[in-house]
This record gives C-alpha cells, sequence and structure tokens, in this order.
C-alpha cells in the first residue's frame, strides 16, 4: 500500500476542459513533486513544494497550476490541454530535498 | 549532453543470468544517487540508494565511480520478477536539489 494517494488514476478531457489532479501523502514529508512521464522520455520534473512553498517551475505552460494547501495535499489544476499533454503524471514526497522520493501510482491522462 | 545517459535496453536474458546496467551522469556536483525499479503502467519505486563504497542488497549490487560519473547496477541470479525498467537517478547537492532520471533501462528475464 503505497503512501503517496492519487486521484483519479484515469482521466479522459477534451482540450477546452477544466480538471484537477489530486496527490496526498500520509508520509509525514516537508516536500512533494509533480512529474510527467511520457512514452520513451524520462520523468520531467514540473513543480516542487517544499514547507508548502513553491522553489521551482520548470518552465512548464501555464495550462498547467499546482496548488499545494498544505504539506499534505498537493493538486495540479489542467485546463485548455493539448493532445501532446497526454502522459501519467506523477506526484512524489519526501522527508526533505535530499532524501530519496516517494511516489504515487499515476494519473493516466488523456486529452482528446 | 542528457544529465542522466542510461541505454535503454531491452535486455533479454534467461532466468539465472548475472546482468549488469551502467549510468552515467554529467553533473559533477550531484550528490546522491538511486536506482528505481518501474513495472509497466506502474509508478517507480526505491529499488537502493548507491553509495560511494558501493552496497549490496541481496542480488543487487550497486557501485558508484565518481570520477567517471558514472553508476552501476549488479543483478546475480535473474528471476522472472526482475523484469522492469530500471532507472538511475541523480540528485545535486548545488542549487536547487532536484531529482535527475534517466529515461531506464528495460530487462526482460525469459524462463
Amino acid at each position: 500500500e503505497t503512501g503517496v494517494t492519487q486521484t483519479p488514476r484515469h482521466l479522459v478531457m477534451g482540450m477546452t476542459n477544466k480538471k484537477s489532479l489530486k496527490c496526498e501523502q500520509h508520509l509525514g514529508h516537508n516536500a512533494m513533486y509533480w512529474y510527467k512521464q511520457s512514452a520513451k522520455k524520462p520523468l520531467e520534473l514540473m513543480f516542487v513544494y517544499s514547507l508548502e512553498e513553491r522553489v521551482e517551475n520548470n518552465s512548464v505552460p501555464s495550462r498547467f497550476s499546482p496548488e499545494c494547501p498544505n504539506s499534505s495535499h498537493l493538486f495540479l489544476h489542467l485546463h485548455t490541454l493539448q493532445p501532446e499533454d497526454s502522459a501519467l503524471y506523477l506526484c512524489a514526497s519526501s522527508q526533505e530535498r535530499q532524501a530519496e522520493a516517494f511516489f504515487g501510482q499515476g494519473t493516466r491522462l488523456t486529452v482528446v | 549532453r542528457k544529465e542522466v545517459e542510461q541505454d535503454p535496453g531491452p535486455f533479454n536474458v534467461p532466468e539465472g543470468a548475472t546482468v549488469a546496467f551502467n549510468c552515467t551522469y554529467s553533473n559533477s556536483a550531484s550528490q546522491s544517487f538511486f536506482w528505481y525499479r518501474q513495472d509497466c503502467r506502474k509508478e517507480p519505486k526505491l529499488l537502493m540508494s548507491v553509495y560511494s563504497s558501493g552496497n549490496e542488497d541481496g542480488r543487487f549490487t550497486a557501485q558508484l565511480n565518481r570520477a567517471s560519473q558514472y553508476i552501476s547496477l549488479l543483478i546475480r541470479d535473474s528471476k522472472l520478477s526482475d523484469s522492469a525498467t530500471y532507472l538511475c537517478v541523480v540528485r545535486s547537492n548545488t542549487g536547487f536539489q532536484k531529482l535527475v532520471f534517466g529515461t531506464g533501462t528495460r530487462l526482460l528475464v525469459s524462463p
């Protein structure tokens, strides 16, 4: 059983839709991450929150908007996505930025 | 040059074989190193950390060569259940400390 839970597990959305991905960690960690995994590409770091403050945005398009209301919850708000945004979106957490990360099971997103 | 490079494979080996994967990294300031395992359509899971002196966990041995900036993973007596993608992961201690993932090496162990 994972200490990091993501919902939904699968999502199909149109390009004009607005949806949100949710992540919750039960490990008492103080850093949370959003990663994108596309086919045949390495995991790409999208956003990091440490102590509820966003510390990095890797030039991700503004159609992706993160929110971290507290140290246990992380959201990724999606709007007007493109078909190339279809991918597996993984949430992860770590105790501190030096430790290894623990991943949720991911949300498989398809944009039609 | 990619920050972390791996041979994507696949490596096809019979049960019981020994197989080794290598990974190179470009940032000499990197300080923490890990091997993750990812099964098909699942999330990555930590397999083992890699320490400077090398470390072993059962059938798995990890080595780090800082001078050449490469990391290796050796799997002895391969099992069918070892079939997965193995991700090399590097964390830098300069600037923002982010985890950088390689594309992964796919291993297929056959009966």
